[in-house]
């Protein structure tokens, strides 16, 4: 099943304890992103990358980081969380060779930070 | 920058009436538009799309048509149902190099049976 998958679902930390969400797609996508949601806000992008090592800022990108050192994954780092981290976390992959731009969605990490 | 404004919820309805979202967009360029759709506990998944303008876009009995002389793409449906219940996202796309689909903040659909 075409999937994108993330972990963990569901996580409470406390202000700057290093912590780490994966994403992992087995669709062979080149493109994949990070957004977070926030109430009223809708979705922001986070970072994004267009393949293995090429990575970029999006929208929103104080306080993360990302690698890309395998096609399938695209892992969220937070250094050093914040209450203002606290929000719910989206990664999605884009499905390549569509004159449209598609994404798909994993089912999110709901991130609390104490 | 792009932007998306959707109407604010919750909207409420019972099974079988009629459902318009409205969708505005400001953007540069020609933008394809979206509506994702959340149902609780899950990721957006892509629920249609328009890529240019008097498109229009159909799926499940819900449709939305690219109106680019209003900068709209109101969501509807004839006749909703209770497993409509969800979270409607409006989006424009970003189809320079960064991909980035630009969301509303959402609206949220409750139906009662």
């Amino acid at each position: 099943e075409a999937q994108v998958t993330q972990n963990p679902r569901y996580l409470i930390t406390v202000t700057g304890k290093k912590l780490t969400v994966t994403c992992s797609q087995n669709m062979n996508h080149e493109y994949m992103s990070w957004y977070r949601q926030d109430p009223g806000l809708g979705l922001r992008q986070i970072y994004y990358s267009m393949n293995v090592e090429v990575t970029d800022k999006g929208d929103v990108p104080e306080g993360y980081k990302v690698s890309r050192k395998e096609k399938r994954n695209f892992p969220l780092i937070l250094e050093s969380p914040s209450p203002n981290q606290t929000s719910l976390y989206f990664c999605a992959s884009r499905v390549p060779g569509l004159a449209y731009n598609e994404q798909f969605f994993g089912p999110g990490t709901r991130l609390t930070v104490l | 920058g792009d932007s998306v404004t959707q109407m604010e919820g919750p909207v409420t309805l019972s099974e079988e009436a009629c459902l318009t979202i409205n969708c505005t967009y400001t953007a540069t360029g020609y933008p394809s538009l979206f509506w994702y759709v959340q149902y609780p506990g899950e990721g957006l998944q892509l629920l249609l799309k328009a890529t240019k303008a008097d498109d229009k876009g159909s799926n499940k009995g819900f449709e939305a048509t690219y109106r680019k002389e209003t900068t709209s793409f109101h969501l509807e449906k004839g006749s909703v149902q209770v497993s409509d219940s969800a979270v409607y996202f409006c989006a424009l796309s970003d189809d320079t190099g960064r991909r980035a689909l630009t969301f509303g903040s959402g609206t949220r659909l409750q139906v009662q049976p």
